[in-house]
């Protein structure tokens, strides 16, 4: 069964500080992978996605992500904080349905909460 | 690209009430809708999924009696909590997927917050 692990509960860094958020996988074939941010009481936003081809990926709000299938990773990385960018990232693993029309669903890693100090 | 829309944002109930909330694709006829369950401070956790025209599978441990799901048209589904409880309070969200393009479902609704008094 897929998985996905976020080892980090909690990070907290320093605005203007470097950023990487750690995401592990276990899946048996190629997975789509996500990257997710929640504010609080609000819904999810797409930061950034992996399917296929270029294993660095550029996302929004200055964020990347490089899948590294030998480590079955794909960590999360910005290289200047914003306070604003406090909150909650989720990294998901999802997988095409037999019907490659009927979409998926994600698993998602329990998250890691990041606080951003001034 | 996909939009998918959620409605209400929150809502508040009384014990034993049913509470609906719809999803809806806005740009593209979604075959497959996936509805999900945030609890405070936790992750999200997969309910059910749902195809147009047919019943929808729940993940171990859902109550499709309690959680009844309707996807009766290729751009709405709806969730109803039937006989709501307080534990049933929390953040439900739903994803979309199908058309064309890459619409595969990691397009989310805004998500309802329900709460049950």
């Amino acid at each position: 069964a897929q998985s996905v692990t976020q080892p980090d509960i909690h990070i907290t860094v320093s605005e203007g500080a470097s950023l990487e958020l750690r995401c592990n996988y276990s899946y048996g074939a190629t997975p789509y992978l996500f990257w997710y941010v929640q504010s609080p009481g609000q819904g999810l936003q797409l930061l950034l996605k992996y399917f296929s081809g270029d294993t660095l990926v550029q996302g929004i709000k200055g964020f990347e992500a490089e899948f590294k299938r030998s480590q079955s990773s794909f960590n999360l990385r910005k290289p200047s904080v914003h306070w604003s960018d406090a909150a909650e990232y989720f990294c998901a693993v999802g997988a095409r349905g037999i019907n490659s029309n009927s979409g998926y669903a994600l698993n998602f890693g329990k998250g890691t909460s990041l606080l951003v100090t001034p | 690209g996909a939009v998918v829309s959620q409605h209400p944002s929150w809502v508040i109930c009384k014990s034993g009430t049913s509470v609906k909330i719809e999803c809806r694709s806005l740009d593209f006829q979604a075959t497959t809708m996936f509805w999900y369950r945030q609890f405070p401070k936790q992750s999200l956790m997969l309910m059910a999924t749902s195809n147009e025209g047919s019943k929808a599978t729940y993940e171990q441990g859902v109550e499709k009696d309690k959680f009844l799901i309707n996807h009766a048209s290729l751009t709405l589904s709806t969730l109803t909590v039937t006989s709501a409880h307080p534990e049933d309070s929390s953040f439900y969200i739903c994803s979309a997927g199908g058309g064309r393009g890459d619409n595969y479902g990691y397009t989310f609704g805004s998500g309802t917050r329900l709460t049950v008094v």
